[in-house]
């Protein structure tokens, strides 16, 4: 695709379960970072690839949060045991050189 | 990691320039600084990026100061549609990027 595509668009969960969301970044790009965005707030760096380096974990919060890339394109964030802090926007984005290029955002509410 | 600083928020008026400053003390010699600006509910939108010498795109201008400590992202004619929240951020040397919590800039009529 043209851009960065994020999915699902909108998450509802009940506290406890586990999701999982998609970034497919752009096509070459070897950098991937996820963001976090509360309501009102800025973007919390969580987990950013680059290439076959070993990830920058240092932004997850906890270790019910996860990522993977998987070929050096799709990643998947997983959040085990949902919490109600975790309600916020996830944002991926893509860089090949240093712009980053962002999807919409995955909007999680935990319940 | 290299921390940046920005005011709060700030206002301007319609057609006037808006000079939003960014504080960057700790910044490492190969280190960008960056520009993004996020319009209520959407993605950020990238602005522009330096290093040590002053950029100019279709956008906007990136002043530096010499001692590469702050800098001010400066739009030449604001309008309506530029108010947004816009973040200065270091690019560490890993590519890493850590946003701030940005300045809100209203521009008014």
């Amino acid at each position: 695709g043209a851009g960065v595509s994020q999915s699902p668009s909108n998450k509802v969960t009940e506290k406890g379960k586990d999701v999982e969301l998609r970034c497919d970044p752009i096509s070459g790009h070897t950098a991937l970072y996820w963001y976090r965005q509360s309501l009102g707030q800025g973007l919390e760096f969580l987990i950013y690839f680059q290439g076959n380096s070993a990830p920058d974990k240092s932004g997850l919060p906890s270790d019910r949060f996860s990522a993977e890339r998987t070929g050096g394109s799709v990643s998947t964030l997983t959040i085990q045991r949902t919490q109600q802090e975790d309600s916020a926007v996830y944002l991926c984005a893509s860089s090949w050189s240093g712009e980053l290029f962002f999807g919409e955002g995955s909007r999680l509410t935990v319940l | 990691d290299a921390k940046t600083t920005q005011p709060t928020s700030m206002d301007c008026a319609e057609g006037r320039a808006a000079n939003l400053p960014c504080n960057h003390s700790t910044i490492s010699g190969n280190e960008y600084v960056y520009w993004y600006r996020q319009i209520h509910s959407q993605g950020p939108q990238y602005i522009i990026h330096g290093l040590k010498n002053n950029e100019t795109n279709e956008m906007a201008s990136l002043i530096i100061t010499e001692d590469r400590k702050s800098s001010t992202l400066i739009l030449p004619h604001a309008t309506l549609r530029d108010t947004a929240v816009y973040y200065c951020i270091v690019r560490l040397y890993t590519g890493k990027l850590i946003f701030g919590q940005g300045t809100t800039l209203q521009v008014k009529p």
